[in-house]
């Protein structure tokens, strides 16, 4: 069995300021670890992916993610916040092998305030 | 359109009475999904289909719940005799059948059961 903790339903930032977000994962076998941002009325869209390779992935809008395993986390960056970073951000996880059945964290909620 | 879609949008439905929620899919998508959102909870798996088999069924909740894709494109997930705990987003998701690849979300189905 596998499972996602986000730790923080809401977090606040000014912008410009560093973003964190945090997601510490369990799983019997090497996992796949994703996260997915939803902003308001839209899909979910991927943000970026770890499957193998290297720890150290980039993704879209200039976020990126360190899988530690060590840690088991996952835990999402992005330097510098904007104004329209502000939306929901879910950590994911699958198995190693398929990323089809995905195991959702609950979620992040991210406010960049002025 | 280029993206999924799903209707309705919004569909409320009293306590007992079966509902029909449609999942069109990204052209040329094989696998498509079915995941549950409830309120302040990441997505949670239903089915996967592979072409026009359900290739992974384990998360539907009970027998009430059944869906279908009976030429490997639409979709559309069944429940019957709803009730009021069947309240959610509905989300389905398709992508290109590598094991890898990304999951393109829709924006959902919100179904309130009265």
């Amino acid at each position: 069995a596998q499972s996602v903790t986000q730790l923080g339903s809401h977090v606040s930032v000014s912008e410009g300021a560093l973003v964190l977000l945090r997601c510490n994962y369990s799983s019997s076998v090497p996992p796949y670890l994703f996260w997915y941002v939803q902003y308001p009325n839209q899909g979910l869209q991927l943000l970026l992916k770890y499957t193998t390779g290297a720890t150290l992935v980039k993704g879209i809008n200039g976020f990126e993610a360190e899988f530690k395993k060590s840690e088991t986390s996952f835990h999402l960056t992005k330097p510098s916040a904007h104004m329209s970073d502000a939306a929901e951000y879910f950590c994911a996880v699958s198995n190693s092998g398929s990323a089809r059945q995905l195991t959702f964290g609950s979620g992040t909620q991210l406010t960049v305030l002025p | 359109g280029a993206g999924v879609s799903q209707t309705p949008s919004n569909k409320v439905t009293e306590k007992g009475k079966y509902v029909e929620l449609r999942c069109d899919p990204i052209s040329g998508h094989t696998a498509l999904y079915w995941y549950r959102q409830s309120l302040g909870q990441g997505p949670e798996f239903l089915i996967y289909f592979q072409g026009t088999g359900a290739a992974d069924d384990s998360g539907l909740p009970n027998d009430r719940f059944f869906a279908v894709r009976p030429e490997g494109s639409v979709s559309t997930l069944k429940i019957q005799r709803t009730e009021r705990g069947d309240s959610a987003v509905y989300l389905c998701a398709s992508s290109a059948g590598h094991p890898t690849g990304e999951l393109f979300f829709g924006e959902g189905s919100r179904l309130t059961v009265l």
